[in-house]
């Protein structure tokens, strides 16, 4: 059985400019997270969608940060525009439902703001 | 609020000794309780979980936890440590009310190091 997918794997970009990240979760998996881990942090949850539909953005932050995730399947989280601090490993999890189910993991994509 | 405190940020052992990682959370409901395991440049892999029933919980590769809800804690144990679980370990708890269900709250990590 296939992973979580995630592209690209690592990517520097300056500041100000944007970014775009993409998570291909596991077949027939409705629930896809985006968590945000910065160096020496446990992963922090950005959003969770319920199959198309957001469950959970309550820490994200909309002034720069959005995503979204088309027919219910791959979703992509956007930076535009980066700041400094925004420098973090980004990861996607998946799951067969939200509550109680095992969350599988992507590899995370590492993101560095110059 | 809802967290998790792993007191040990580094941890080092010698290979063939026992190790045990300290998890403690503060949650006012029955708590859905992980661990997870991060080698370097990979993703986290769930090593075990505790939703009820038996307070000792088995999981992958000799891991094992322990939930005591009087200590609010979920300390993670194995008998006998290999040079490949060199690696961080996260400690974390399920959100599991309202709109928040599913979600994790993650400690800050335990590195462990291991000692040939």
């Amino acid at each position: 059985e296939a992973g979580v997918a995630q592209s690209p794997r690592y990517k520097i970009i300056e500041k100000r400019q944007s970014v775009a990240f993409w998570c291909n979760p596991i077949s027939g998996h409705a629930t896809l997270y985006w968590y945000q881990q910065i160096l020496g942090q446990g992963p922090k949850l950005l959003i969770q969608f319920q199959n198309n539909g957001v469950v959970d953005d309550s820490q994200l932050p909309k002034d720069r940060f959005s995503a979204e995730r088309l027919k219910g399947v791959d979703s992509t989280l956007k930076i535009q525009p980066a700041k400094l601090e925004d420098s973090a490993v980004y990861l996607c999890a998946s799951s067969f439902s939200g509550r109680s189910n095992t969350q599988y993991f992507g590899p995370g994509t590492r993101l560095t703001v110059l | 609020a809802q967290s998790v405190t792993q007191p040990d940020i580094h941890i080092t052992v010698s290979e063939g000794a026992s190790l045990e990682l300290r998890c403690n959370y503060s949650y006012g409901a029955t708590p859905y309780l992980f661990w997870y395991v991060q080698s370097p440049g990979q993703g986290l892999q769930l090593l075990l979980k505790y939703f009820s029933g038996d307070t000792l919980v088995q999981g992958i590769k000799g891991f094992e936890a322990e939930f005591k809800r009087s200590q609010s804690s979920f300390n993670l144990r194995k008998p006998s440590v290999h040079w490949s679980d060199a690696a961080e370990y996260f400690c974390a708890v399920e959100l599991n009310y309202g709109g928040s269900q599913g979600n994790l709250i993650f400690g800050k990590g335990t590195k462990l190091s291991v000692k040939p």
